[in-house]
């Protein structure tokens, strides 16, 4: 069954670097997102993605996050200078976005750890 | 906003008990409905699902039925397994392709 995979697994960097997390979203589905959940607690949205644009994104989304689809096949997740409270899980999905088949369906996620 | 509502856990069975973990919405609109489930040190799995009122949506012995009137989609199960331990997430969504709003989840553990 197709599945959504993410890279790295485990990220750790230093406070002030620059992190890139990449994503390959099942290839037919047209909608992209990422999660986030810091440890121990719930799993935040953060951005939606659909048609080459943030169709949506959350308060947490701020300056400091961009996302980017480079290539038709993969799709990442920037922060740009990382802080201490970005150390989290971060979940990649994605969907077909029909009326039948509306799920997203997840990644094992890149646990994120900022030192 | 949309928000979610879960049980508080950790929810502690014995194997062969009876589940129920309650979930109630706000959410504009009629939103598809969800479970899903993380399994100790892994990633979101869908569990199952329902879009419209009344429905059911049923997998692996697990049932929620989309309430409408009381903006409820409780997650049943009639006799839970110690494989059944998990953390599990209720979650609308209020239109197609839109974001998943996730309840705080509630962690269930099954005793042999």
């Amino acid at each position: 069954e197709p599945e959504v995979t993410q890279t790295p697994s485990h990220q750790v960097t230093q406070m002030g670097q620059e992190v890139i997390l990449r994503c390959v979203p099942i290839s037919n589905h047209l909608y992209f997102y990422w999660y986030r959940q810091i440890l121990g607690q719930k799993v935040e949205f953060l951005v939606s993605f659909y048609n080459n644009e943030i169709s949506e994104k959350s308060e947490i989304f701020d300056d400091q996050f961009s996302v980017e689809r480079p290539d038709g096949s993969n799709f990442t997740l920037k922060i740009r200078s990382t802080k201490l409270e970005d150390s989290a899980m971060y979940f990649c999905a994605s969907s077909d976005g029909s009326a039948k088949r509306t799920e997203a369906f997840f990644g094992q996620g890149t646990r994120l750890t900022v030192v | 906003g949309d928000s979610v509502t879960q049980m508080e856990g950790p929810v502690t069975l014995s194997e062969e008990a009876f589940l129920t973990i309650n979930c109630t919405y706000t959410a504009t609109g009629y939103p598809s409905l969800f479970w899903y489930v993380q399994y100790p040190g892994e990633g979101l799995q869908l569990l199952l699902k329902a879009t419209k009122a009344d429905d059911k949506g049923s997998n692996k012995g697990f049932e929620a039925t989309y309430r409408k009137e009381t903006t409820s989609f409780h997650l049943e199960k009639g006799s839970v397994q110690v494989s059944d331990s998990a953390v599990y997430f209720c979650a609308p969504q209020r239109n197609q392709g839109g974001k998943l709003i996730f309840g705080q989840g509630t962690e269930l553990s099954v005793k042999p």
